[in-house]
C-alpha cells in the first residue's frame, strides 16, 4: 500500500520569504501523481498544485512550484514571497493511475506566516 | 470556490444513531469520493463511486454506506454511530475519463459530532 509522509508539523515564515514543505511518499508504481492541497480555517480543501510522475519537468503556480524527485520518492512545495492568507494546513497527496483513484493523504503541515 | 457542495454543515449525533450526509458534485462531474478527517490527521479514502457503482473502498466497516444519483450527487450514511466517528466528512468529485486529469476537488466538509 502507498504511504506519504510529512515530518515537518508546523512550519512558519516571514512574511514575503520563502518556505519549503517537504513530503515523501512509498510506492511501487511508475505511474501515478501527487498533489498539494491546502485547509485553511474554513475546512476547504483546496488544491494548490499537481505533478504528474511521468513528467521530469517540475509544475509551477504562481507562486508555488515544487521539486519533484522521483528516484527519491520526494515531492516538496516551494511557496516564494509568502503572504499572510498562506497561513493553512497542507497536505500533500499521492493518487495511483490504477483502480479508484483515491488520495493517499500524508498527516499535514501547518503553516504559520509572521507578519 | 469549487461548486462542490455539502449539507449539513454541523450535525451532532448521539452513538448507536443513524446519519445520512449529503454531497452536490461540481457541474459536469461523475465521480464522488467520500473521505473522513479526524481532528489533526490527513483525510483517510472512506469509498468512491462512479456511474452510481462503488468504485473503491478504504477500511471501512460495513455500517459505512453510500449512493450516487443519476445527477452524481450523493449521500453517506452511518449506521450504529460510535464516539470514534466524529469527525469531518470531506466529500470530493471529479470528472473521470480515459486520459483526463481526474483531480479531485472538494467541498466544504460535514462536522459530525457523536456524543
Amino acid at each position: 500500500a502507498q504511504t506519504v509522509t510529512q515530518s515537518q508539523p508546523e512550519m512558519s515564515v516571514q512574511e514575503a520569504e520563502t518556505v519549503t514543505l517537504s513530503c515523501t511518499y512509498d510506492t511501487s508504481e511508475s505511474d501515478y501523481y501527487l498533489f498539494w492541497y491546502k485547509q485553511p480555517p474554513s475546512r476547504q480543501m483546496i488544491l494548490v498544485i499537481r505533478q504528474e510522475a511521468y513528467k521530469q519537468q517540475n509544475a509551477t503556480e504562481n507562486r508555488f512550484s515544487v521539486n519533484f524527485q522521483k528516484a527519491a520518492k520526494s515531492f516538496s512545495l516551494k511557496i516564494s514571497d509568502s503572504q499572510l492568507g498562506d497561513a493553512a494546513m497542507y497536505f500533500c497527496a499521492y493518487r495511483s493511475s490504477q483502480g479508484a483513484q483515491k488520495l493517499v493523504f500524508g498527516q499535514g503541515t501547518r503553516l504559520t506566516i509572521n507578519p | 470556490e469549487t461548486g462542490v457542495t455539502q449539507s449539513p454543515t454541523h450535525l451532532i449525533k448521539t452513538r448507536g444513531q443513524q446519519v445520512t450526509l449529503r454531497c452536490s458534485s461540481q457541474s459536469g462531474h461523475n465521480t464522488v469520493s467520500w473521505y473522513q478527517q479526524a481532528l489533526g490527521q490527513g483525510p483517510q479514502f472512506i469509498f468512491q463511486y462512479y456511474r452510481e457503482e462503488e468504485n473503491g473502498r478504504g477500511n471501512f466497516p460495513p455500517r459505512f454506506s453510500g449512493l450516487q444519483f443519476p445527477n452524481y450527487s450523493s449521500e453517506l450514511n452511518v449506521n450504529a454511530l460510535e464516539l470514534d466517528d466524529s469527525a469531518l466528512y470531506l466529500c470530493a468529485s471529479s470528472l473521470v475519463s480515459r486520459g483526463g486529469r481526474n483531480t479531485q476537488y472538494f467541498g466544504p466538509g460535514t462536522r459530525l459530532t457523536v456524543l
